[in-house]
């Protein structure tokens, strides 16, 4: 199947910083990528829809100034929590749409941050 | 709001056992049914996956079930082995896109199974 990977799987930040997490799509071109915010024994939520070359359209709820959103490219997509606060300590999981697959969202492995 | 519901919550299976999880989907205009499986610490793996044209999908110890007109379908695990203790989740989404439909999956809230050994 296809592969999506994220960097950095684990990231331990100071409150105020701000972190990247990079989101790729390794053997497919995705014009669409998924981010997805997980709490322990929960279900995934979605944050946003991430489109190729267009601005990323955020779920209810969610700061689009907070939680900046890049898809510079058919295969790359990162995602910047600014001025880190210890409540978006979470996992974040990316997910890409391979357009010759059904649609099927593959899922990346996850990031896991904590903010101190 | 469009919603999946799944059960049970959580599932502890003997090894050997079968293990089985439901989920249950509102809008008719979903055609894209996939299991995920998903270990700590990782992100979802595709486990399988039905479209609605067929009543049952089977791959390896791994079958699901569809039922069109009660709008529900379920995941069996058969000779459920200690390595298939993880979350699972169901979804279910708009493959082909059109008015009113969307290709963003709506998750069921997860089935925590523990298979003992």
């Amino acid at each position: 199947g296809a592969v999506v990977s994220q960097h950095p799987s684990r990231v331990i930040c100071k409150s105020g910083t701000s972190v990247k997490i990079e989101c790729r799509s390794l053997d497919f071109q995705a014009t669409t990528m998924f981010w997805y915010r997980q709490f322990p024994k929960q279900s995934l939520m979605l944050m946003a829809t991430s489109n190729e070359g267009s601005k990323a359209t955020y779920e209810q709820g969610v700061e689009k100034d907070k939680f900046l959103i890049n898809h510079a490219s058919l295969t790359l997509s990162t995602l910047t929590v600014t001025s880190a606060h210890p409540e978006d300590s979470s996992f974040y999981i990316c997910s890409a749409r391979d357009i010759g697959s059904y649609n099927e969202q593959f899922f990346g492995p996850g990031t896991r941050l904590t903010v101190l | 709001q469009q919603q999946v519901k799944q059960s049970p919550q959580s599932l502890i299976v003997q090894k050997g056992g079968i293990s089985i999880i439901n989920c249950a989907y509102e809008n008719t205009a979903f055609d894209y049914f996939p299991w995920y499986q998903q270990f700590p610490g990782k992100g979802p793996a595709l486990l399988i996956a039905i479209r609605p044209d067929v009543s049952e999908k089977k791959e390896g110890r791994f079958t699901i079930s569809f039922n069109k007109s009660a709008k529900q379908f379920s995941l069996h695990i058969m000779d459920s082995q200690p390595g298939d203790s993880a979350t699972y989740f169901c979804a279910a989404y708009q493959v082909g896109g059109g008015p009113g439909g969307s290709y963003i999956p709506t998750f069921g809230r997860g089935t925590s199974l523990i298979v003992h050994p």
